[in-house]
C-alpha cells in the first residue's frame, strides 16, 4: 500500500527536543519533495500551517521563521524516511504534525504536545 | 510573507446546493494554488492543483479557477460528505500560506 506514516510525537517539556519521523512504503521517496505542515489543536481544529520542506536529494531545504534555528528537515533515502528534528520546543508548538509527499499525499500525522 | 484572504469563514449550505470559496493572495502567484479538504480527525485531501486541475479520483463537482490574487473553488451540487473544512495553499513563495479555512456545515 502507497502510503506516509508518522510516528515520534508525545508530550515534551518546554525547551526539550523531539525526532518525528515519516515512513514511505509502496513508493521511493527519494524522487520526491517533501514538506511538513502542522495544525494546532482545538475546538474543530486550527489551521494549517506550513513547517518546512527539503528537494529530493536532501541537498536544501526551507523553514518557517517560527522554527528556522530550532527544526531540522532532513531524509534518509536508503531508509525511505523523512524527519524533523525538533529542538527548543514551546507551548505554541503544541500540533498535529503531517508530512507530505508534495501535497497529493499525506500521512494521518502525529501528535506533539509541549506542556510542563 | 503572502497572505492568503480566503471567504466566507464559514457557510451554511444544503444538499445540491452550489458553493463557492474564495482566496485572494497579497501577490500574484500565477496558478501556484491548490484547494484542500479536511474532514475532524483527518489528513487534509488535495482537490484541485495549479489552481485549476482536479487532483486524480476526485469528483468532477470540485472545479478551481482563477490566477494571480483572486482564485475561487466551486462545488456544483453539494454531497453529503461534501461537509468539512476547505483550505487554499500558496506554493509560489516560501513561506507557502494557507487561507484560514471555510468551514462548511449542514443547513
Amino acid at each position: 500500500e502507497v502510503q506516509l506514516v508518522e510516528s515520534g510525537g508525545g508530550l515534551v517539556q518546554p525547551g526539550g527536543s523531539l525526532r518525528l519521523s515519516c515512513a514511505a512504503s509502496g513508493f521511493t521517496l527519494s524522487g520526491y519533495w517533501m514538506h511538513w505542515v502542522r495544525q494546532a489543536p482545538g475546538k474543530g481544529g486550527k489551521g494549517l500551517v506550513w513547517v518546512s520542506r527539503i528537494n529530493s536529494d536532501g541537498s536544501t531545504t526551507t523553514y518557517a521563521d517560527s522554527v528556522k534555528g530550532r527544526f531540522t528537515i532532513s531524509r534518509d533515502n536508503a531508509k525511505n524516511t523523512l524527519y524533523l528534528q525538533m529542538n527548543s520546543l514551546r507551548a505554541d508548538d503544541t500540533a498535529v504534525y503531517f508530512c507530505t509527499r508534495e501535497f497529493a499525499m499525506w500521512g494521518q500525522g502525529t501528535l506533539v504536545t509541549v506542556s510542563s | 510573507d503572502i497572505q492568503m484572504t480566503q471567504s466566507p469563514s464559514s457557510l451554511s449550505a444544503s444538499v445540491g446546493d452550489r458553493v463557492t470559496i474564495t482566496c485572494r493572495a497579497s501577490q500574484g502567484l500565477g496558478t501556484d494554488l491548490g484547494w484542500f479538504q479536511q474532514k475532524p480527525g483527518k489528513a487534509p485531501k488535495r482537490l484541485i492543483y495549479g489552481a485549476s486541475s482536479l487532483q486524480s479520483g476526485v469528483p468532477s463537482r470540485f472545479s478551481g479557477s482563477g490566477s494571480g490574487t483572486e482564485f475561487t473553488l466551486t462545488i456544483s451540487s453539494l454531497q453529503p460528505e461534501d461537509f468539512a473544512t476547505y483550505y487554499c495553499l500558496q506554493h509560489n513563495t516560501y513561506p507557502y500560506t494557507f487561507g484560514q479555512g471555510t468551514k462548511l456545515d449542514i443547513k
